[in-house]
């Protein structure tokens, strides 16, 4: 079964850091790209970017860049996602998605997310 | 990039047809055919139920179906189902190479 497994909720102070993982597995995890995910209490999706396991090579969305960093580790086939000084804006569920890219003419469009996690909790309360 | 302009809410009875719109502009849902479907019940994960306009993946039920017009995707929902009720996010490529998505519609069933 193919699927991704993400870590568990995290409760953090504003200003700290924080690494959260998306492990894959029933499939060849270094041939598709990870995406990440904001869900904010009550809203709805915003797409942050996605990073190529394979090399990690990586897209931040504008909104997002600065914001966070992607990385992974092929050889436990996991994708993270992290903060170095978290904000209570953080707060959200983060899910992490099998990204469709297809690669035309030197451009990578992006289409389907066709895995999800089932999301990763995160709270960021003094 | 703002996000893609979906009706709030819609509803509808068990058996009827339902029809979500998702509007934007010619940088993204009008300039390629890479528009998503995605259904998230309640405290649960999204599902991708439609994608390059109007292709299902496999398990997806042939109930729901996509469209795109000019600068406005589309999903149908036939035979609605209590098991429908869902939020609903559209999804677009976008000319500067990013993704964009709905505001998502939240689908009750009568």
């Amino acid at each position: 079964e193919v699927q991704l497994v993400q870590s568990g909720v995290e409760v953090k102070k504003p200003g700290e850091s924080l690494k959260i993982s998306c492990q894959g597995s029933g499939y060849i995890f270094t041939n598709y790209w990870i995406g990440w995910v904001r869900q904010m209490p009550g809203k709805g999706l915003e797409w942050m970017g996605i990073i190529y396991p394979g090399d990690s090579d990586t897209r931040y969305s504008p909104s997002f860049q600065g914001q966070v960093t992607m990385s992974a580790d092929k050889s436990i086939d996991t994708a993270y996602l992290q903060w170095s000084s978290l904000k209570a804006s953080d707060t959200a569920i983060y899910y992490c998605v099998r990204q469709g890219v297809r690669r035309t003419a030197g451009i990578y469009y992006y289409y389907n997310m066709d895995v999800w996690g089932k999301g990763t909790t995160v709270t960021v309360s003094s | 990039q703002s996000a893609l302009t979906q009706p709030a809410s819609v509803s509808g009875s068990p058996g009827q047809s339902i029809t979500i719109s998702c509007t934007g502009t010619s940088s993204d849902v009008g300039g390629y055919d890479y528009v998503c479907w995605y259904q998230q019940p309640p405290g649960k994960a999204p599902k991708l139920m439609i994608f390059d306009v109007s292709s299902r993946p496999s398990g997806v039920s042939n109930r729901f179906s996509g469209s795109k017009s000019g600068n406005t995707a589309s999903l149908t929902i036939s035979g609605l189902q209590a098991e429908d009720e869902a939020d609903y996010y559209c999804s677009s490529y976008t000319s500067i190479n990013t993704l964009v998505f709905g505001g998502g519609t939240k689908l009750t069933v009568l």
